[in-house]
């Protein structure tokens, strides 16, 4: 089946370092891949997304990265903020025609000062 | 401001007593879709409608019901609510593969 996962649950990293979460997925079939935030008493936001023709992805101190040998991603955030604290889900299409997002588990990111 | 919006943002009732959470988006998006998310099992798809009048099941429909009788409202329906669906509400909504938004979520305690 159609799956993604989180490789850990919580993420603790100072202010200003570089934060990295990962995410696994099971099926090479999904040409698309979107990865979350969601702070607390919030909906996910959009942070980012990455298409399989692309192997990287830069946004503003995000970027994406896909391996689609081992089937990972990665979201590396640049210079970790306190505004950066929450969690981040990978997250993919499902269904045969994009009836639905299949979202990770998500990983809890801390960024203390 | 382009936003979906969903009411109430808290509710506490009890087992059997009806109750709708609505959900209106203002970007003429053609899909939306409800979601739930609980501890340890993420967000999870309870419907979707790709446009007016077009809906369908999702994940874990079972003690729900939608209606899309207008592109922008797509109301959530618990017609006999169950402690089971204490949980955190999300509404969606996005144009073809475009970035999909989400709500701000919905507290439903069951008691």
């Amino acid at each position: 089946g159609e799956s993604v996962g989180l490789h850990l649950p919580t993420l603790s990293v100072q202010e200003g370092d570089n934060s990295i979460i990962n995410c696994a997925y099971s099926n090479s079939a999904s040409d698309y891949f979107i990865w979350y935030k969601q702070e607390s008493g919030k909906g996910p936001q959009f942070i980012i997304d990455i298409r399989s023709n692309m192997d990287k992805r830069q946004g503003q101190r995000v970027t994406v990265l896909l391996n689609k040998t081992v089937k990972h991603l990665s979201l590396q955030i640049a210079a970790t903020q306190p505004g950066d604290s929450a969690v981040y889900f990978c997250a993919r299409p499902g269904g045969t025609g994009f009836q639905k997002l299949v979202f990770g588990t998500g990983t809890r990111l801390l960024v203390s000062p | 401001e382009a936003q979906v919006t969903q009411n109430p943002r808290y509710l506490i009732t009890v087992t059997g007593k009806k109750l709708t959470v609505t959900c209106s988006q203002n970007m003429n998006h053609e899909y939306m879709s409800w979601y739930r998310q609980d501890p340890g099992l993420g967000l999870r798809q309870i419907y979707y409608s790709m446009n007016v009048e077009v809906t369908d099941k999702g994940d874990v429909p079972e003690g729900y019901k939608v209606s899309r009788k207008e592109k922008r409202n797509f109301p959530l329906i618990l017609e006999s609510p169950s402690p089971n669906q204490t949980s955190l509400y999300f509404c969606a909504s996005r144009q073809g593969y475009d970035e999909q938004y989400f709500g701000p979520g919905t507290r439903l305690t069951v008691t």
